[in-house]
């Protein structure tokens, strides 16, 4: 499996424009989390997803974050607008199963810089 | 406000020693404990993780747990360059669930060849 699929890589935005980030989870991994990682802040997970469903979105800063599911394979956090105190890594992991003690794989992030 | 507290660092040892990382928490109902490693510009990766009051070890990696004092560690025997990174420290309210994590903002470690 190619783990865990984050795009792009790499976004730099104009302030007060909408910014989506894609993550694609590893085949079979029934939860799905997003984290933004700062120095100030370090790593937070704002929501987490299973089997599509959203389960937690108290880390959803404002309402100008939202996270979509759609289905098992692909899931969207998107931000308009955006901010400059938005920038951050952001990261999605997936998880086969959240009560087994198995491992959060993370993807490779996405570094996000709002002028 | 729950929080995880770590030294940033950066923690500073010699090839082949022992390398201690402390964690303290302020949630007295954690109950599963984490220890990810993220070299830099990389994604954190699992290490180990702890349930149980004492001590867990795995390969040159042994993770401690006090949850009367809400102290968790990580000893690095053997220490080697490759080990350079930022250890972050997670805990949850869970038991054996990943979901709801709060991070530490990590502890840099370098090893010197």
């Amino acid at each position: 499996d190619a783990g865990v699929i984050q795009s792009p890589r790499h976004e730099v935005t104009e302030m007060g424009q909408e910014v989506t980030l894609r993550c694609k989870p590893i085949s079979g991994h029934d939860y799905l989390f997003w984290y933004r990682q700062t120095m100030m802040r370090g790593l937070e997970l704002l929501i987490y997803f299973n089997n599509n469903v959203p389960i937690d979105d108290s880390g959803m800063p404002e309402d100008r974050f939202s996270a979509k599911m759609p289905n098992a394979s692909f899931s969207t956090l998107k931000i308009q607008p955006s901010e400059p105190r938005d920038s951050a890594v952001y990261f999605c992991a997936s998880s086969m199963d959240a009560l087994s003690y198995n491992e959060q794989f993370f993807g490779p992030g996405t570094r996000l810089t709002v002028l | 406000q729950k929080e995880v507290e770590q030294n940033s660092g950066p923690l500073s040892v010699p090839e082949g020693a022992i390398a201690s990382l402390n964690c303290t928490y302020s949630d007295r109902g954690s109950q599963s404990f984490f220890w990810y490693r993220q070299y830099s510009g990389k994604s954190p990766e699992l290490i180990m993780f702890i349930y149980s009051n004492g001590d867990k070890e795995d390969g040159r990696f042994t993770a401690q747990l006090n949850k009367a004092s809400q102290y968790v560690s990580l000893l690095i025997r053997d220490s080697q360059p490759s080990d350079s990174a930022t250890y972050l420290c997670a805990v949850s309210r869970y038991g054996g669930s990943q979901g709801n994590l709060i991070f530490g903002k990590g502890t840099k470690l370098s090893v010197k060849p």
